[in-house]
């Protein structure tokens, strides 16, 4: 069964720190991985997509790293702000399993503190 | 910058009435996507929708969910008949390609069943 797994659950930090977040998947046949930011109460909002052949994206101070062979995503979050207390959600699709081929894991509750 | 809206934010019903919870997908957006995310667990996929008709379905929605885009903008779910488990917050999402594309997430509508 494909399956999404994140850790930690929750993690606190302060304000300006770096922090890296986990994926382990087994979702197979892989065809990309996503991490999402989702607010609360709000829905999530893409951050990257990352497909096989991609090692490690950017966006802003947001960076994923993929190693398909060890099936392991990280986020890499820099210097910290406020506004990045939320839920990171990692999402992993099959290769043509359409929408129901999304996996979604639990996410990753983050709290940047002052 | 174009994003899905959902409507109401909040739902209040009594359980064993109808609810229909509205969505207006991006215009140039092809793939319409329903998904639930109960209190404190992870988001579940639905339903995905093209072409006027249902492309794929999850277990969980069975006979008392169904779908409609009744016009050229707006994308619909209906509850016929509410339990108290169907209480989650409902996204609605959309994408310009399949579900390898990146999906644009409404902000939900809470549903809440008395």
């Amino acid at each position: 069964k494909n399956q999404v797994e994140q850790s930690p659950q929750s993690l606190i930090i302060l304000e300006g720190k770096n922090c890296t977040l986990q994926c382990n998947y087994t979702v197979s046949p892989f065809s990309n991985l996503r991490w999402y930011k989702q607010d609360t109460g709000r829905g999530p909002v893409s951050l990257t997509i990352m497909t096989f052949s991609e090692n490690t994206k950017s966006n802003g101070r947001y960076t994923a790293t993929l190693d398909a062979d060890t099936k392991q995503s990280s986020l890499h979050i820099t210097a910290s702000q406020l506004s990045d207390s939320a839920s990171y959600i990692c999402v992993v699709s099959a290769i043509g399993g359409g929408a129901d081929g999304l996996t979604f894991g639990k996410g990753t509750h983050l709290i940047i503190q002052p | 910058e174009p994003e899905v809206t959902q409507t109401p934010s909040h739902q209040v019903t009594q359980m064993g009435q109808e609810v229909i919870l509205r969505c207006v997908p991006i215009s140039n957006h092809l793939y319409f996507y329903w998904y639930r995310q109960i209190l404190g667990q992870k988001v579940e996929f639905l339903v995905s929708f093209y072409n006027n008709e249902i492309s794929e379905k999850s277990e969980i929605f069975d006979d008392q969910f169904s779908v409609e885009r009744p016009d050229g903008s707006n994308f619909t779910l209906k509850i016929r008949s509410t339990k108290l488990e169907d209480s989650a917050m409902y996204f609605c999402a959309s994408s310009e390609d399949p579900p390898a594309d990146t999906q644009y997430f409404g902000p939900g509508t809470r549903l809440t069943v008395l």
